[in-house]
């Protein structure tokens, strides 16, 4: 059974620092990874998608890699604001069609 | 575009009595899955709908269930509610092929009392 454990569970960072968040699982066997935010109460919103054959992507202050067959994602934020203060999660699609997620990073980006 | 519509966006019921859930998603997405958000469990698979069918399905009692319609909306029941289902239900939708990211609601915010 796919497990996805996310670390550290809180940060707390001031405006402007680049900073990672990770996510490691345990099945290598996966179709894709996609990182969420969520602000409190709310859904999720999609962040990025990293196909099984892909090791990176991007998109704007947001870059996320994909190591397979370390089992190891990261979602790096550069120029933090403090309107990315939100949880982030990962979840990671397997083979059965059935998507698991991380408990989350929050994330607090102090101004 | 619009997005994956839930509704309602808050419910408030009574122990025992039971809840339906819905869900439009995407125009031309034919997956829909659910999920149940709790502080203490995090984010738990309910099931998975494509084409009417239930294709997936998660770790819950079967007083849960859902369906689909034949234009992709979903419904999600739970029947003789206690005081532990009291969360927020999130549904994502999809194309239906496992090469695309999911979509999600804003959710359903349930408290049982």
């Amino acid at each position: 059974k796919q497990e996805v454990t996310q670390i550290p569970a809180a940060l707390s960072v001031p405006e402007g620092e680049n900073l990672v968040l990770n996510c490691s699982f345990t099945d290598s066997a996966i179709y894709n990874l996609q990182w969420f935010r969520q602000d409190p109460g709310k859904g999720l919103t999609s962040l990025l998608l990293i196909q099984s054959s892909q090791r990176e992507q991007t998109s704007g202050r947001l870059n996320a890699s994909l190591d397979k067959s370390s089992g190891r994602s990261t979602l790096y934020i550069a120029a933090s604001q403090p309107g990315d203060s939100a949880t982030y999660l990962c979840a990671v699609m397997g083979n059965n069609n059935d998507m698991r997620f991380g408990a989350g990073t929050r994330l607090t980006v102090k101004p | 575009k619009a997005g994956v519509t839930q509704t309602p966006r808050y419910l408030i019921k009574t122990r025992g009595q039971q809840v339906t859930l819905s869900c439009s998603p995407i125009s031309g997405h034919r997956s829909v899955s659910w999920y149940q958000q709790t502080p203490g469990q995090g984010l738990q698979f309910l099931f998975e709908y494509f084409s009417e069918t239930q294709r997936n399905k998660g770790n819950f009692p079967g007083r849960f269930s859902g369906r689909q319609f034949s234009n992709s909306r979903s419904e999600m029941n739970v029947s003789t509610l206690e005081l532990g289902d009291s969360a927020l239900y999130l549904c994502a939708s999809r194309t239906g092929t496992a090469n695309y990211g999911y979509t999600f609601g804003s959710g359903t915010r349930l408290t049982v009392v």
